[in-house]
């Protein structure tokens, strides 16, 4: 079985621009939560999706925001992007919300904004 | 404010030692605690749980102890092993809640050959 796949793995994007990050979850898996890790905030909730609709944000700005789809392929977009935008962005998906045993990271996107 | 604390960064150890990361936490409503182990470049992996209900859980050489009066958690490692060098991050949820988990900001573990 596949694992989860995000994509791209690697992004240097320039301050004000926006961003798209992929990620395909484990086939049959329904939700799919994402996650931004920093070096000074660990890893911080961004939000989580169950079967194309959000059931949870984290405490983030309106610049981020994502989707689902009806194949549990989850997009997050990231708009007027700042400096301290730059972190790895983690995907995980599990069958479904809120069972933490059951969920498994991507490799995560890395994001840097120059 | 962070609810779930890793308060030290990092921790290096002997291989053979015992590795001991600790976790506090200050939601009274977790009931469900995690470990998750991250190696550079990859995912997080899940490491072992814990329910609130218990105040131990055991899987090989992994302990996880809860004491739920001191919001407290903490990883037993016996004996470490040099690849148990990694981060470690502990996890708190919900399940009646939110059901998000809520990290902690992680430990780098080194255990030294």
């Amino acid at each position: 079985k596949a694992g989860v796949t995000q994509t791209p793995r690697y992004l240097i994007k320039t301050r004000g621009q926006q961003v798209t990050l992929s990620c395909s979850p484990i086939s049959g898996h329904r939700s799919v939560s994402w996650y931004q890790q920093t070096p000074g905030q660990g890893l911080q909730f961004l939000f989580e999706y169950f079967s194309e609709t959000q059931r949870n944000k984290g405490n983030f700005p309106g610049r981020f925001s994502g989707r689902q789809f009806s194949n549990s392929r989850s997009e997050m977009n990231v708009s007027t992007l700042e400096l301290g935008d730059s972190a790895l962005y983690l995907c995980a998906s599990s069958e479904v919300p809120g069972i933490g045993t059951e969920a498994f990271f991507g490799q995560g996107t890395r994001l840097t904004v120059v | 404010d962070q609810q779930v604390k890793q308060n030290s960064p990092s921790l290096s150890v002997q291989e053979g030692r015992i590795s001991i990361l600790n976790c506090d936490y200050t939601n009274s409503m977790f009931d469900y605690f995690l470990w998750y182990k991250k190696y550079p470049a990859e995912g997080p992996t899940f490491l072992i749980s814990i329910s609130s209900i218990k105040d131990k859980n055991e899987d090989g050489r992994f302990t996880v102890f809860l004491n739920k009066s001191a919001k407290h958690l903490s990883l037993h490692i016996v004996p470490s092993q040099p690849g148990d060098s990694a981060v470690y991050f502990c996890a708190a949820l919900s399940q009646g809640g939110s059901e998000k988990l809520v990290f902690g900001k992680g430990t780098k573990l080194t255990v030294n050959p």
